[in-house]
Parts: structure tokens; sequence; C-alpha cells
């Protein structure tokens, strides 16, 4: 089975420009979610897709938005990019279904790093 | 919400030595417990997870045991490997749809 697969694997933009980040979820799942790892940090939670509609949020603001198309790839897009969006963007596929417990476990893409100059 | 606090790093370690990465959790009920890896360069990966307490999950010569008195999930491995040098995260569920990771502890094994 293929896993999930990102893209690009690395990008530089400048403040204030825009990005899209894509993501390719693994075989047979049908829920998708992003995390933003800052360097050193743990992945924090941006947004989960299910059903090509937002199906939760974590703590970004509305600059941070998404889609999920009906093949269940994702993209996620930056629109006023800060310096502190320089981070490493995990894509993660997961189901059937979209709640996490131990039978529906994330699985990671190797992510797409964001240098903002 | 949930939480969880990890063991900072790095922790460096001799071939062969034993590992413990220390993770406490603070849950509303008793969800299922995780531990990821996360290779130089690379996304994270599953190592192993336990679903109940009492649970021990293992893989690849690391276990952790899901303990409900202590709130806690150790990581341990008796014998590190130099390919074991990574950064390893505990996690589990907050809500119907995240997960919260810790900080992560880096290991680095010297051969």
């Amino acid at each position: 089975e293929t896993g999930v697969t990102q893209s690009p694997t690395h990008l530089i933009k400048t403040r204030g420009q825009q990005v899209t980040l894509r993501c390719s979820s693994q075989s047979g799942h049908n829920t998708v979610s992003w995390y933003q790892q800052a360097l050193g940090q743990g992945p924090q939670f941006i947004f989960q897709y299910y059903r090509e509609e937002e199906n939760g949020r974590g703590n970004f603001p509305p600059r941070f938005s998404g889609l999920q198309f009906p093949n269940y790839s994702s993209e996620l897009n930056v629109n006023a990019l800060e310096l502190d969006d320089s981070a490493l963007y995990l894509c993660a596929s997961s189901g059937p279904g979209t709640a996490p417990s131990g039978a529906n476990v994330l699985t990671f893409g190797a992510g797409s790093r964001l240098t903002v100059l | 919400g949930n939480s969880v606090t990890q063991m900072e790093g790095p922790v460096t370690l001799s071939e062969e030595a034993f590992l413990t990465i220390n993770c406490t959790y603070t849950a509303t009920g008793y969800p299922s417990l995780f531990w990821y890896v996360q290779y130089p360069g690379e996304g994270l990966q599953l190592l192993l997870k336990a679903t109940k307490a009492d649970d021990k999950g293992s893989n690849k010569g690391f276990e952790a045991t899901y303990r409900k008195e202590t709130t806690s999930f150790h990581l341990e491995k008796g014998s590190v490997q130099v390919s074991d040098s990574a950064v390893y995260f505990c996690a589990l569920p907050s809500g119907t749809y995240k997960y919260i990771f810790g900080t992560g502890t880096r290991l680095k094994v010297l051969a």
C-alpha cells in the first residue's frame, strides 16, 4: 500500500506571500489531518478534513485554510505568511472514520519544510 | 483537555545501554496512548501503542506499559543501537479529532 506523500519537500517564501502544500493520503484512508511542527517542538494540530469538509480545527488563525478532494487528497493554504510560520508541516491520514483511537491511528507523511524570510 | 508531559532531552547513551524516556499524561477517561518516532529528515512513524490500562505496547525491542495508577507511559529498550538515534514523541487523543503530542525527546546513541 502507498503511504502518505507530501509536496513540496522544501520551500522558501517571503513574509506576506501565500503558500499551498499538498498531501496524498494513504490508500484506504478517508480522513486527513494537518499538523505544524516548529523546530524542537512536537506537532500542533491545525485542522482535520473528512468528506471534503473541515471537521475540527486547532488554535490557528483563519489565514490557515484547507481543502480535501474526492480522492481524499488535501491541500493546506497559508495566506499572508509570517516569520513564525516557518516550520515543518505534516500531513497525516487515518480512517475509516475520524475519531482518534488505537484502531484509527495517524499515518504521517515526511512533511513540507517551509522557511519564511 | 488532555495533556502530556515528556522527559526533556537530549539523551545520549552508548550502544547497548538501557533506555527509559518518561511520559506522563492527564486525560479524561482512558484513551489510547502512543509513542511515535521521527528519524532525521522524516515525518513521524508510529512506534507502538496501548489501548487500555495495563496494556503493554511493543515494537522493535521498545516497550511501554499503560499505567493508570501513575498516569504514565514510559518508553523502554533494553539495549539501544546507533540506528535508534531519533526524536521520540509521546501522544494521546484529545477530543474527537486531534492528538496531543509531547515536546519530543532526542536520543543520540554513540557507537
